[in-house]
């Protein structure tokens, strides 16, 4: 059973970094076509896909948000942590993390997701 | 950017009507599109990938279609627990803005 959980709710200030951590069950990251990634959401709002990690160490990440974000694996701890810099009111919503897997045709899904944690930046 | 714009971005229908949603690519993606379906304070749910193909466990009444830029979500027959909101999402990148199926 893949199971992933965020963390808590989060506050942050404007200028600081986020680092949320995702722990996930029932699968490894060091699995071929296996991977992690991050998703958001402002209040009310469309998704917005941020970052991907897989199995291999190949990165993916937003091209409009590339230069604030970093997504790293502790595959022993079965975690996977993303790190925004610089938040801005803006940025506040719901964090997802999600289960991805890869095929070798290219396709890629999103199949299991964690429940979603609150972020607020606010001074 | 490859941008994703949803139509419409709302609608209203009823139990037992056939729902359509179009999702259009700025240019071709080929099949590498995916469905999701989102209830109110709940996580997203894959329903359909590579543009047609069902996820395991979805009702037989989701279809997909499409290719290249254009793309069509098909509610057969749109069931109670239908009514939510449902995004289009290239492989690896953007998602529509999203439309909201309500009664």
């Amino acid at each position: 059973q893949i199971t992933l959980k965020e963390p808590g709710p989060t506050l942050v200030k404007p200028t600081q970094t986020l680092t949320l951590t995702c722990t996930f069950s029932g699968f490894s990251l060091s699995t071929t076509g296996v991977g992690v990634g991050w998703i958001r959401q402002p209040p009310g709002k469309a998704l917005e896909w941020l970052a991907l990690l897989y199995w291999d160490d190949d990165e993916r990440y937003s091209p409009s948000l590339k230069s604030r974000l970093t997504i790293t694996k502790d595959t022993s701890k079965n975690q996977v942590a993303l790190t925004m810099t610089d938040m801005d009111p803006v940025d506040t919503g719901t964090y997802y993390c999600a289960h991805n897997k890869w095929w070798e045709t290219g396709y890629s899904t999103f199949d299991y997701w964690g429940q979603g944690t609150p972020v607020t930046v606010s001074s | 950017d490859i941008q994703m714009t949803q139509s419409p971005s709302s609608l209203s229908a009823s139990v037992g009507d056939r729902v359509t949603i179009t999702c259009r690519a700025s240019q071709s993606i080929r099949h590498f599109l995916n469905w999701y379906q989102q209830k109110p304070g709940k996580a997203p749910k894959l329903l359909i990938y590579a543009a047609s193909t069902l996820q395991s466990g979805v009702p037989s009444r989701f279809s997909g279609s499409g290719s290249g830029t254009d793309f069509t979500l098909t509610i057969s027959s749109l069931q109670p627990e239908d009514f939510a909101t449902y995004y289009c999402q290239q492989t690896f990148s953007t998602f529509g803005q999203g439309t909201r199926v309500q009664i």
